[in-house]
């Protein structure tokens, strides 16, 4: 057990809906990351949080948009879903130290299927 | 932006036998980390590798950075059904884009 929960688990939306996704981070990190993992493919990095704030990006559109909250838990939210979204999103913990990523606890995933 | 490529995509071995896989950066690495990710299953943090040339061991998993932190390995020696799943490199670059290898799938025929 990582200590990195995410709800819900599985989730099915229809084309064109919002979803939100949440994350609870391990205990004493500091920071989130989003990844989405699409079958038979790696993690491909959406953004990450660091103390609330935005503090990298990868190549996703602006609907997909996240938050971290005073306690470190984090919401990836994806606006207008699109069929090509269906994948596995991962949620990632760590510690953010002198500006360098340390190990990341990963959590068990939602399970997202756009239809 | 900074781009890791990993080979072999797929490996498939009989029981006993060694495999590696390999990570290349386009760009120099700040530190680079290894994850296992079993079918169904979310990656596993294995090691973080930081320092130029560095080696660290794990019981039969050896993993190496290279002199110039461009590159990486991870070897396993006499393989196990349970090192059965993806291992994937992933760096943490002073960009923050923090990018995973495609990864590479081992089999392993008991």
């Amino acid at each position: 057990e990582t200590g990195v929960t995410q709800s819900p688990t599985h989730l099915i939306k229809t084309r064109g809906q919002q979803v939100t996704l949440r994350c609870s981070s391990q205990s004493g990190h500091n920071t989130v990351s989003w990844y989405q993992q699409a079958l038979g493919q790696g993690p491909q990095f959406i953004f990450q949080y660091y103390r609330e704030e935005e503090n990298g990006r990868g190549n996703f559109p602006p609907r997909f948009s996240g938050l971290q909250f005073p306690n470190y838990s984090s919401e990836l939210n994806v606006n207008a879903l699109e069929l090509d979204d269906s994948a596995l999103y991962l949620c990632a913990s760590s510690l953010m130290s002198h500006r360098d990523n340390t190990e990341a606890f990963f959590g068990q995933g939602t399970r997202l299927t756009v239809v | 932006g900074q781009q890791v490529m990993q080979i072999p995509q797929y490996q498939h071995v009989q029981e006993g036998e060694d495999f590696t896989t390999y990570c290349n950066s386009s760009t120099t690495l700040s530190n680079i980390q290894w994850y296992k990710q079993r079918p169904g299953g979310h990656p596993v943090f294995l090691i973080q590798l930081v320092k130029s040339g560095e080696v660290k061991k794990q019981k039969r998993l050896t993993f190496q950075f290279g002199e110039a932190k461009k590159n990486s390995s991870l070897h396993i020696t006499a393989t196990q059904t349970t090192d059965v799943g993806t291992y994937f490199c992933h760096s943490g670059g002073s960009n923050y884009k923090l990018t995973f290898g495609k990864g590479t799938l081992l089999t392993v025929n008991p």
